[in-house]
């Protein structure tokens, strides 16, 4: 098993350009998050699914968009994209909610550059 | 809304020695506090975890402790190797959602040989 996979590893974008990052996992994982991690900050939730065709906001969701038309496939796009929104994002995924036997997986994550 | 605190954020000790890491939280009603581990260039990975209904758990050299009184949980990691250095992330699962954690600011832990 790949476990969850990010694309791109890398990427740097000009201020007000779009992109979509791809998030797939193959342990057939119900639930799905995308978080980014900024200096000092540790991990924030931007937008979660807890099933295919479902979505909802985290803690800092403005400005980024989410789909999941497939259980096994997460996408985070920015449309605009914003000097504010340079960091490293990662996704995870879990099988059911965060309870005590549930443990959730990490991607290697992608590292966005805004300029 | 939940809000986990965590110190130091940078914390060195000599090989073989212990290190703690410990972390507040501010939501009574949060029932479940997992530790992860980052090492440099990947996501974090699940290092060990406790339910508010446990105080203390151990996997051999790591443990952790938690004080619901005082919404205080630590880790705790004894006889340090190299391969322990990585930056730790503590976090918190509020009771009103099974669906989210709260992360902590991480601290950067320096094993010296």
């Amino acid at each position: 098993n790949a476990g969850v996979t990010q694309t791109p590893k890398f990427r740097v974008l000009k201020t007000g350009q779009s992109m979509t990052l791809l998030c797939a996992q193959d342990m057939n994982h119900e639930y799905m998050y995308w978080y980014r991690q900024d200096p000092g900050m540790g991990l924030r939730l931007i937008h979660y699914s807890v099933g295919e065709g479902t979505t909802a906001k985290g803690e800092v969701p403005d400005g980024y968009n989410v789909s999941r038309l497939k259980k096994q496939n997460f996408l985070l796009g920015l449309e605009s994209a914003a000097p504010s929104q340079t960091s490293v994002y990662f996704c995870a995924s879990s099988y059911r909610g965060l309870a005590g036997d549930n443990e959730q997986f990490f991607g290697p994550g992608t590292r966005l550059t805004v300029l | 809304g939940e809000n986990v605190e965590q110190h130091p954020s940078t914390l060195s000790v000599q090989e073989g020695d212990s290190a703690v890491i410990k972390c507040t939280y501010s939501d009574s009603a949060s029932n479940y506090f997992p530790w992860y581990k980052q090492e440099l260039g990947k996501g974090p990975q699940l290092i060990i975890d406790i339910r508010s209904n446990v105080g203390e758990k151990k996997d051999q050299r790591i443990a952790v402790t938690l004080n619901k009184t005082a919404k205080h949980f630590s880790l705790h990691i004894t006889e340090t190797q190299p391969e322990d250095s990585a930056v730790y992330f503590c976090a918190a699962r509020p009771y009103s959602s099974a669906s989210k954690i709260i992360f902590g600011s991480g601290t950067r832990l320096s094993i010296r040989p």
